[in-house]
């Protein structure tokens, strides 16, 4: 079954910019994944969905400064010029036969 | 616009019995891939459930046997009955959209149910 891995913490200044990774167990670098951001005792929300060649689509009013791309079985989350409200915790999530996964989260501290 | 809101979460005895409830707007559930994702206090997320659009279902196997998903349409809404619950299913359940089968697209806000004797 696949599986998700990110780290559990990230942090960076305010107006600077990030990269959060998605890392896709071994034999599924073709899998595509959807990234999600959570603040604390919200719903999650949609962010966008990330291919294996990097080609991404974002949810509805999802700023221009998040992005998303890949390399081999990583998956990235790109957000630049850092504001407070982003800080959240983002997670990723992919599916495979009768199954939908979440990777454990990574919480972002904006500085 | 999509929009999710549960419902019929609360206090639950270990071995008891819940409904909860997800009503839809902006969008046909029974035309839709749908799930239940769960969060345990502090945890990540977790799958519980999905229904199909042809109305076939697949669930965690932490769960199998013990909850069953359903819709309906006339309602617009979905559902899980919850039975034999268990102190680890407590936690707050969250009602979710798919983008077909694939990755979730809309999320509601949540319900909490707690497990407590």
């Amino acid at each position: 079954q696949v599986v998700l891995t990110q780290a559990p913490s990230a942090s960076a200044s305010l107006g600077a910019s990030v990269k959060l990774t998605c890392t896709l167990s071994s034999g599924r670098s073709s899998y595509a994944i959807a990234w999600h951001q959570q603040h604390p005792d919200k719903g999650p929300r949609y962010l966008m969905n990330v291919n294996s060649d990097g080609g991404h689509n974002k949810g509805d009013g999802v700023p221009d400064r998040f992005s998303g791309s890949s390399s081999g079985a990583e998956r990235y989350l790109t957000i630049s010029s850092l504001q407070s409200e982003d800080e959240a915790v983002y997670f990723c999530q992919t599916w495979d036969t009768g199954v939908w996964v979440f990777g454990g989260g990574t919480r972002l501290t904006v500085l | 616009e999509v929009q999710l809101a549960e419902s019929g979460g609360g206090l639950v005895q270990p071995g008891g019995s819940l409904r909860l409830s997800c009503e839809a707007s902006g969008f046909t559930v029974s035309n839709s891939y749908m799930s239940w994702v769960r969060q345990a206090p502090g945890g990540g997320l977790e799958w519980v459930s999905l229904i199909f659009r042809l109305g076939n279902t697949a669930y965690a196997d932490s769960v199998r046997g013990r909850f069953t998903i359903s819709r309906d349409s006339s309602r617009n809404t979905l559902y899980l009955q919850i039975d034999s619950l268990r102190a680890d299913d407590a936690g707050v359940y969250f009602c979710a959209r798919h983008h077909d089968g694939d990755w979730i697209d809309s999320w509601g806000q949540g319900t909490l149910v707690t497990v407590s004797s």
